[in-house]
């Protein structure tokens, strides 16, 4: 159980374009889920947290106008890099925090951008 | 602002060796403890994880850790490694009392060698 999917989980796109990724929990019902960027050799870096219902709570130095995040329901949540830039090359996961576990985060694959 | 050190950034051990990967959290308050695990091409996948009581938790795949309050440490140990085991693996720490979210560590990359 507590199985998390993202797509696409690679994508190319042109500078100047947006992109979507979706971010689901398919087997349980997240009310918080959160989105990640992973650097080459360095931690995870979160982004921001996306509670449904409500807006995403961003995190220090990450722009909400270009990281468009909305999370409608129990089990979707979508990140929108908007006017993508090369420097937003990066792998970007989502998480989602299953409801009564302390915590505990349920990770998605991950999404490869590459903007040219 | 919180942290969460990992003191090994790559590690090579040979099959059967004993592993421990260090980790150390800044907070002094409640916290959970979490160490997730990457093997190539593959998602974080939870290996552990620390709530309250007993301080010495085991995992899957043979992992246990022990919390440390005093020490601030969360230490991630194997006593005898697989080639299988060769992943990245990182400490995470969720801070209670208002941060409410989850911070990780800059990760270890282990590999084993047959």
């Amino acid at each position: 159980g507590a199985v998390v999917s993202q797509h696409p989980s690679r994508v190319i796109c042109k500078s100047g374009t947006s992109v979507k990724i979706e971010c689901r929990s398919l087997d349980f019902q997240a009310t918080t889920m959160f989105w990640y960027r992973q650097f080459p050799k360095k931690s995870l870096m979160l982004m921001a947290t996306s509670n449904e219902g409500s807006k995403a709570t961003y995190e220090q130095g990450v722009e909400k106008d270009k990281f468009l995040i909305n999370h409608a329901s129990l089990t979707l949540s979508t990140l929108t890099v908007t006017s993508a830039h090369p420097e937003d090359s990066s792998f970007y996961i989502c998480s989602a925090r299953l409801a009564g576990t302390y915590n505990e985060q349920f990770f998605g694959p991950g999404t490869r951008l590459t903007v040219l | 602002a919180q942290s969460v050190s990992q003191h090994n950034h790559h590690v090579i051990l040979s099959e059967a060796a004993s592993l421990e990967l260090g980790c150390n959290y800044s907070y002094g308050g409640t916290v959970n403890l979490f160490w997730y695990v990457q093997y190539p091409g593959q998602h974080l996948q939870l290996l552990l994880k620390y709530f309250s009581g007993d301080p010495l938790v085991k995992g899957i795949k043979g992992f246990e850790a022990e919390f440390i309050k005093s020490k601030f440490s969360f230490n991630l140990r194997k006593p005898s490694v697989q080639w299988s085991d060769t992943a990245e693996y990182f400490c995470a720490v969720y801070y209670s009392g208002g941060y409410q979210k989850v911070t990780f560590g800059t990760g270890t990359k282990l590999q084993v060698i047959p």
